[in-house]
């Protein structure tokens, strides 16, 4: 099984400020199967980046996605206040599909 | 548009059954690989079962496996999920969700319905 880490557990930020989460994997994923989902609460979870690093349709720009191998990262450039969040990673490649334990996003 | 809804939750006794189902439409339901992924009360994501989109291929967690069934009903495009020897810690909201990719069950979900909440509670 590929257990997904994520830091930090909770991220405390202003908006307009700049946030990076990042995910790391026990073992290589393949980065086609390596996705960010965004979750508010009361809300199913959001697809916001698929493939590591191509944004899902609607998803502003501000949010991007890089990394490989092991160490993936999902970058927000300037904070908005709906940006505050859990966010949460899933390798969907192997089975089980795994997701990291989650970041929660907060106002500072 | 995309429409997942979510049917079946409620509250039942542990070592009992339930059925779960997820009505789709605004997409070709038997072009995509389905899943089911849920949420403990407070807790993380944690993916349960996908059926590939001919509905040959299953796969399910370990916590799961051998209780949960997930069918696949392509003239109603419906998605099910069969649930027996429920057990306290399979309470969560469940959550369909739909590929992204046709034909790949291994890509991620782009479409989730609202969910329904499982109880397991004597």
């Amino acid at each position: 099984e590929i257990v997904l880490t994520q830091s930090p557990g909770t991220l405390s930020l202003s908006p307009g400020e700049r946030a990076t989460l990042s995910c790391r994997a026990s073992q290589s994923v393949d980065s086609r199967y390596l996705a960010w989902y965004q979750q508010k609460p009361g809300q199913a979870p959001r697809l916001l980046i698929y493939g590591a690093s191509s944004r899902a349709t609607g998803v502003p720009d501000r949010f991007s996605g890089s990394g490989s191998g092991t160490d993936f990262a999902l970058t927000i450039s300037r904070l908005e206040p709906e940006d505050f969040a859990v966010y949460y990673c899933q390798q969907s490649g192997g089975s089980p599909k795994t997701f990291g334990q989650g970041t929660k996003l907060e106002v500072k | 548009e995309v429409q997942l809804v979510e049917s079946g939750g409620g509250l039942v006794q542990p070592g009992g059954s339930l059925r779960l189902s997820c009505a789709a439409s605004g997409f070709t339901f038997n072009n995509y690989g389905m899943s089911w992924v849920r949420q403990a009360p407070g807790k993380g994501l944690e993916w349960v079962s996908t059926i590939n989109y001919s509905g040959e291929g299953r796969s399910y967690a370990d916590a799961v496996k051998g209780r949960f069934s997930i069918s696949r009903d392509d003239s109603k495009n419906t998605l099910n999920l069969q649930m027996s020897s429920l057990r306290a810690d399979d309470t969560a909201i469940y959550y369909c969700a739909k590929t992204l990719l046709p034909r790949d069950s291994g890509s991620c979900n782009d479409y989730w319905g609202q969910g329904t909440l499982v109880t397991v509670s004597a």
